[in-house]
């Protein structure tokens, strides 16, 4: 079975430049998360959906970060405009129910320079 | 609220010594624990995880945790390392109840000496 799977694995913007993340949740997950790692904050969750509704978005900056999931099978987390502190790597992960496994994506490794 | 502390963010062993990365939890209620690992330039996969079934809990790769309620402990460990056991260690912390959005530790770096 696929995992989850994310889009783009590496990317090279300049600062102000519009950066959009995509990601594919496992088929029948109704939990989906975006997590941020940076070596000084570590794992930070920044936003989660259940059912493609947005339940806790507190971790994720709102003046320039924005996430969406249309459907069951996409999401997309948004960056307008970039900024070089936002260099990290975006995780998407995705669970079934509560208390089971998250399955993370292999992650975007995003450079704003 | 429930947190994790991962005790030291780097572990050096030898191959063929044990590995202990030492993780400790708090939760208001019974949690569900987990420990994950992170390959270089891989997201997180799941080592093994507890919820409330055995106390003694064994995952891939030779590795195994103990829930031990009276310390609030789930230390991963494996009896010897191998060179390709380098990698990143997350504990995470889930409640069975109410929220259910894990907490993960900071991380502990796993450095295998050949």
């Amino acid at each position: 079975d696929a995992g989850v799977i994310q889009s783009p694995r590496h990317e090279v913007t300049e600062m102000g430049q519009e950066v959009t993340l995509r990601c594919k949740p496992i088929s029948g997950h109704d939990y989906l998360f975006w997590y941020r790692q940076t070596m000084m904050q570590g794992l930070e969750l920044l936003v989660y959906f259940n059912n493609k509704a947005v339940m806790d978005d507190s971790g994720m900056p709102k003046d320039r970060f924005s996430a969406k999931m249309p459907n069951a099978s996409f999401s997309t987390l948004k960056i307008q405009p970039s900024e070089p502190r936002d260099s990290a790597v975006y995780f998407c992960a995705s669970s079934f129910q509560p208390g089971n496994t998250i399955y993370f994506g292999e992650g975007s490794w995003l450079t704003v320079v | 609220a429930q947190s994790v502390t991962q005790l030291g963010s780097h572990v050096s062993v030898s191959e063929g010594a044990l590995v202990l990365l030492r993780c400790n939890y708090s939760s208001s209620v019974p949690p569900y624990l987990f420990w994950y690992v992170q390959y270089p330039n891989q997201g997180l996969q799941l080592l093994l995880k507890y919820t409330s079934a055995a106390t003694l809990v064994k995952g891939i790769n030779g590795f195994e945790a103990e829930f031990k309620k009276s310390e609030t402990s789930f230390h991963l460990t494996k009896p010897s390392a191998h060179m390709s056991d380098a990698a990143e260690y997350f504990c995470a912390v889930s409640k069975t109840g109410g929220s259910y959005i894990p907490t993960f530790g900071r991380g502990t770096s796993l450095i295998v000496h050949p």
